[in-house]
Order: C-alpha cells, then sequence, then structure tokens
C-alpha cells in the first residue's frame, strides 16, 4: 500500500470550502485514492475515490493532478456538522491480498462557528 | 445506511475471561472486517474475512481469533481478555472488487478491568 502523508488537523470557519491535502509519493499505476470521513463515536463513512482528473458527489470533490502524487479532498462550504476526522487512503481495490486498508491518524478537522 | 449491526454494543469484563464479539449484515457482502481504534492509532485491522470460512490477519491479530460460519455473521473472539484490549472495535463490510469503499458498523465499546 502506498504511504500517505496527510496533516494532523485543520481549523476552518463555516460557510468557508475547506482543502485537505493528501501526498501519497510513490502511488502504483494501479492504485485508486480513496476519502473517509469519521464523526465521534461512529464507525468511518466513505466519501468518494477516484482514479485521475477530478470527481465530485454531493459530499465532496475529489482532485488528482496528472502526476498523482498528492490528491485534495475539497468540503464546499462548510458547516459545524463537517467537524470529523478525515483519512486518506491509497491502494488497488479489486486484487485480492490488497483487503488490507491501513487509515492512519487521518486530518482532525474543526469547523469554527 | 449499511444494514450492519454489532452486539454487544457496550460490555465490562475482567481481565482472562473470554469475550465474543458479533458483527452481522443483512447486505449479502462478501468482506468482513474487524478494526479496533485507540486514541493516537487510528483505526487497525485486526482479521477479516474473504467468504464464508476464509478468514486472514490484520496488522494487531494476537489475541484475537475469528469465525465466519455464515455470509451475514462475523464474530470476534478474545481468548483471555487483556486491558490492553480495552478499545473500540468496529465492524465493516465490502463487495469484493471494491474493498476500499467499506461501510462500517456502530462500534463496540469494550473496556477490561
Amino acid at each position: 500500500l502506498a504511504k500517505t502523508t496527510q496533516p494532523i488537523s485543520m481549523d476552518s470557519y463555516e460557510g468557508q470550502e475547506v482543502n485537505i491535502t493528501c501526498s501519497h509519493n510513490n502511488i502504483a499505476t494501479n492504485d485508486y485514492i480513496t476519502w473517509y470521513q469519521q464523526f465521534p463515536s461512529q464507525g468511518p463513512r466513505f466519501i468518494i475515490q477516484g482514479y485521475k482528473t477530478k470527481v465530485t458527489n454531493e459530499v465532496a470533490s475529489l482532485f488528482i493532478p496528472a502526476d498523482r502524487k498528492s490528491s485534495t479532498l475539497s468540503l464546499p462550504r462548510v458547516s459545524l456538522s463537517d467537524t470529523a476526522v478525515y483519512y486518506c487512503l491509497v491502494g488497488t481495490p479489486s486484487n485480492f491480498g490488497n483487503e488490507k486498508l491501513t487509515f492512519g491518524t487521518g486530518t482532525r478537522l474543526t469547523i469554527i462557528p | 445506511d449499511a444494514g450492519i449491526t454489532q452486539s454487544p454494543r457496550h460490555k465490562v469484563t475482567e481481565t482472562g475471561t473470554p469475550v465474543t464479539l458479533r458483527c452481522h449484515q443483512t447486505e449479502n457482502h462478501r468482506y468482513m472486517y474487524w478494526y479496533r481504534q485507540d486514541p493516537g492509532h487510528g483505526l487497525r485491522l485486526i482479521h477479516y474475512s474473504y467468504g464464508v470460512k476464509d478468514t486472514d490477519k490484520g496488522e494487531v491479530s494476537d489475541g484475537y481469533s475469528v469465525s465466519r460460519s455464515k455470509t451475514e455473521d462475523f464474530l470476534l473472539t478474545l481468548e483471555s481478555a487483556t486491558s490492553s484490549q480495552t478499545s473500540v472495535y468496529f465492524c465493516a463490510i465490502s463487495e469484493w472488487d471494491r474493498v476500499y469503499e467499506q461501510y462500517f458498523g456502530p462500534g463496540t465499546r469494550l473496556t477490561v478491568t
């Protein structure tokens, strides 16, 4: 599994756009980038997954540059309810033997009123 | 939300006693996982199952065993609980070809005194 590096914590104000960047310099050709969100006292929740360029869903956008050595999770117009820990994972989703996900400690995002 | 339940949700037990945690799914997903989450360590994989009676070890499997006798149930057993196994335990499920898109249960808070 590719090693990922992301900030330990971030603060932002309500209504702003928040960008959380994840570095994955040794990403492999078949690897995808996946982000999870975890609220206190709950299990992680799958947010978004992408391979290249840009992916958008109802929750977030994922930007992946051409070299794929980093990715940015973008949360538009955050609210207090977006306060959570965000995890970036990199790996090949459909390869047997790649089931052992490594979540790391993630980025703790705090939204300030 | 994916149909995943965990039981019990809370348990206090004494050192040296056996403990079994149960994960039950109604989604008919092939893969099931057990994680533990501790402050400063993020989520760590204990064991996972890729089918009935098919299991494999994760990152922190010592002191734990698992069993899967039917698709919907995945049991985690602490043969002789220790204080270091005090943690929050999460079960997760996924499709076989989307192992990075996991759906998590509500968690079990286990305290070993």
